[in-house]
């Protein structure tokens, strides 16, 4: 099915380990992002990309790494988890070529650090 | 600051009744407006969304939304809610316009009691 996928669904991390969010969208879109969402926060704008080899700083990008090799993935990398990075993660893609243009959620990735 | 308000966090309403979900915007211009539903443990998933021109905007499961400008609101309505609508409810804008930034509400949690 088209959309896009995030791994792993789940993962528990120790402080100061790292890791590496997936995410894969087959959709051809040029946008892809990267949310948190935190309790009574809604989500806040990690990174984003708005093609291969094109990234840009969000809201909160302290603690988190992206590159963009390929259209279709988007990986977000945690270099020294931190328990500050206990998070639901969300990952999208958009066409963004028309006002017509929407976003398409991955199913998240909870992440806990311990 | 330039920020989303859903000033109600949680709501409960019977089977059957209307619902009406409040969301403010603060930015100058009009902006991209969304709402999205999540259901527990699910990705976000597209309401209805607001560009321009009319001012009342139909979504999926029966939802609509009303923009006004001189309120700088963008409310989601329900003329009679089922019990699956349960979820957390989200509004969103996208101020660039070129898909790269959403900033999200809190969120609204919507209890439906049988």
């Amino acid at each position: 099915n088209a959309g896009v996928t995030q791994t792993p669904k789940f993962q528990v991390l120790k402080t100061g380990q790292s890791m590496t969010l997936q995410c894969a969208q087959d959709m051809n879109h040029e946008y892809m992002s990267w949310y948190r969402q935190d309790p009574g926060m809604g989500l806040r704008l990690i990174h984003y990309s708005v093609g291969a080899g094109i990234t840009d700083q969000g809201e909160v990008p302290n603690g988190y790494n992206v590159s963009r090799s390929t259209t279709e993935d988007f990986p977000l990398r945690l270099l020294s988890a931190a328990p500050s990075q206990t998070s639901v993660y969300f990952c999208a893609s958009s066409s963004g070529a028309s006002p017509n243009y929407g976003y398409t959620f991955g199913s998240g990735t909870r992440l806990t650090v311990v | 600051a330039q920020s989303v308000t859903q000033p109600d966090i949680h709501i409960t309403v019977s089977e059957g009744a209307s619902l009406e979900l409040r969301c403010n915007y603060s930015y100058g211009a009009t902006p991209y407006l969304f709402w999205y539903v999540q259901s527990p443990g699910q990705g976000l998933q597209l309401l209805l969304k607001y560009f321009s021109g009319d001012t009342l905007v139909q979504g999926i499961k029966g939802f609509e939304a009303e923009f006004k400008r001189s309120q700088s609101s963008f409310n989601l309505r329900k003329p009679s809610v089922h019990w699956s609508d349960a979820a957390e409810y989200f509004c969103a804008v996208d101020r660039s316009g070129s898909a790269r930034q959403l900033t999200f509400g809190s969120g609204t949690q919507l209890t439906v009691l049988p």
